[in-house]
């Protein structure tokens, strides 16, 4: 099994600032995908943003974008203009084949994002 | 587009019933769903992949006779939680691969107590 690692369990923000979120992996594949969910306090897990690991653009989506080091297994997620909405938990997850036509999520253990007013 | 449902979103019942939890995908055919628990603070747990018309396939350390499976159509996949016991009290959480194979959609959650 692939491991995720989230070194940071707790990041605070002020409003309007930018902060970075870290996350590194382990993995012998070449071709993989990687992604952001966040986990806002309803608990509802939402996509912020992937990348496949065969494109070397970073992937951007907004106010959100990644530094995507493929040598490094590292991935962090970048997040501009911060807003009060974007406290959350954010999770860094790696997708990972599992057998047959199936492939399953690995996901680190997240860090809590505070952005203050 | 790629949104899922769950239902109920909280249940509290007593030990020794089961429970039934619904997942379904709105507006695409999901032929592989999977089943989360989630503890408080905790990052997310695999318990299993499920495929439509077929049997699913369990994480190591999750009881398939507990946690019963069954993803009988293309939106819809249940999880049936059989004589649950307080210790099964925790947040469960479904996800279906949503169109072009890649990426999971998850749905809200369901906060089980057993009492």
């Amino acid at each position: 099994a692939q491991t995720v690692t989230q070194s940071q369990p707790e990041m605070s923000v002020q409003e309007a600032e930018t902060v970075t979120l870290s996350c590194t992996y382990d993995t012998s594949e070449s071709d993989y995908y990687l992604f952001w969910y966040k986990q806002p306090p309803s608990r509802q897990m939402i996509l912020v943003i992937r990348q496949e690991a065969y494109k070397q653009q970073n992937a951007t989506e907004n106010r959100f974008s990644v530094n995507f080091q493929k040598a490094a297994k590292s991935f962090s997620l970048k997040i501009s203009d911060s807003q009060l909405g974007d406290a959350a938990m954010y999770f860094c997850a790696y997708r990972e084949y599992s057998g047959g036509s199936n492939y399953k999520l690995t996901f680190g253990k997240g860090t809590l994002l505070t952005v203050n007013p | 587009g790629a949104v899922v449902s769950q239902h109920p979103s909280w249940v509290i019942c007593k030990s020794g019933t089961s429970v039934k939890i619904e997942c379904r995908s709105l507006d695409f055919q999901a032929t592989t769903m999977f089943w989360y628990r989630q503890f408080p603070k905790q990052s997310l747990m695999l318990m299993a992949t499920s495929n439509e018309g077929s049997k699913a396939t369990y994480e190591q350390g999750v009881e398939k006779d507990k946690f019963l499976i069954n993803h009988a159509s293309l939106t819809l996949s249940t999880l049936t939680v059989t004589s649950a016991h307080p210790e099964d009290s925790s947040f469960y959480i479904c996800s279906a691969r949503g169109p072009g194979g890649e990426t999971q959609y998850f749905g809200p959650g369901t906060r089980l107590l057993v009492l």
